[in-house]
């Protein structure tokens, strides 16, 4: 069971725009910064947001990232069959020696 | 460009040892910390652990799963980390991927760079 909770899936039509949340508690996402990674499938994740809401250069701004407390969001607007993948979200965990944790994945359906 | 390559994964019994390494290339090595992140079949992410840089004396972190069975070194006169696995389970079946860690410890954190990842399949 992951420390981070995701929801397992969302979808949404070509040019929607879904949120995906990330919900924590206030010795993880709380009291430290959040990023997202994409996995496309069959491939590595890869950085989409770091710092809460910074975009990696290279990445379209239709993807952002929010936090709000102990919960943070992955926004992707304009969808596009190329985003459906796996997304990540990751954080430290302040009561784990340097703990790095992630949530449970969350597959995005582009229908 | 920034690649990160592993390597000498494979198949092995429940109890062996292996050792994987990970190739850095285009950028100075040794001023990163380096982490491992792995991912059972159809499974999420999780953090294996990390070594700091050699300046700090490339002092280890690991997760409980596998601390005191898996050791973390580098040589960043080669590039190159490893990851010592030993008394292997069938639970450490996963895609192992070599990750460049930024962090500042209660601040900010984020694996910018990920190799393509090795697979370590343990079954008898």
């Amino acid at each position: 069971q992951s420390v981070l909770t995701q929801p397992p899936s969302v979808s949404a039509a070509p040019g929607e725009k879904v949120t995906i949340s990330c919900s924590g508690s206030s010795s993880d996402i709380g009291k430290n910064h959040v990023s997202w990674y994409q996995q496309l499938p069959g491939t590595a994740p890869k950085l989409l947001i770091y710092e809460n809401n910074k975009r990696l250069s290279g990445i379209p701004d239709r993807f952002s990232g929010s936090k709000s407390g102990t919960s943070a969001t992955l926004d992707i607007t304009g969808l596009q069959t190329g985003d459906e993948a796996d997304y990540y979200c990751g954080t430290w965990e302040s009561s784990l020696s340097a703990g790095r944790v992630f949530g449970g994945g969350t597959k995005l359906i582009v229908l | 460009e920034v690649q990160l390559v592993e390597s000498g994964g494979g198949l092995i019994q429940p109890g062996r040892s292996l050792r994987l390494s990970c190739s850095g290339s285009g950028f100075s090595f040794g001023d990163y910390k380096m982490s491992w992140v792995r991912q059972a079949p159809g499974r999420g992410l999780e953090w294996v652990g990390f070594i700091r840089r050699t300046v700090y004396g490339a002092t280890t972190e690991y997760a409980a799963s596998v601390k005191g069975r898996f050791t973390f070194s580098r040589d960043d006169s080669k590039s190159i980390a490893y990851l010592q696995m030993n008394s292997l389970k069938t639970e450490d079946t996963a895609v192992y991927y070599c990750v460049r860690d930024i962090s500042v410890p209660g601040d900010f954190l984020y694996f910018d760079y990920w190799g393509l990842g090795t697979l370590v399949t343990v079954s008898s």
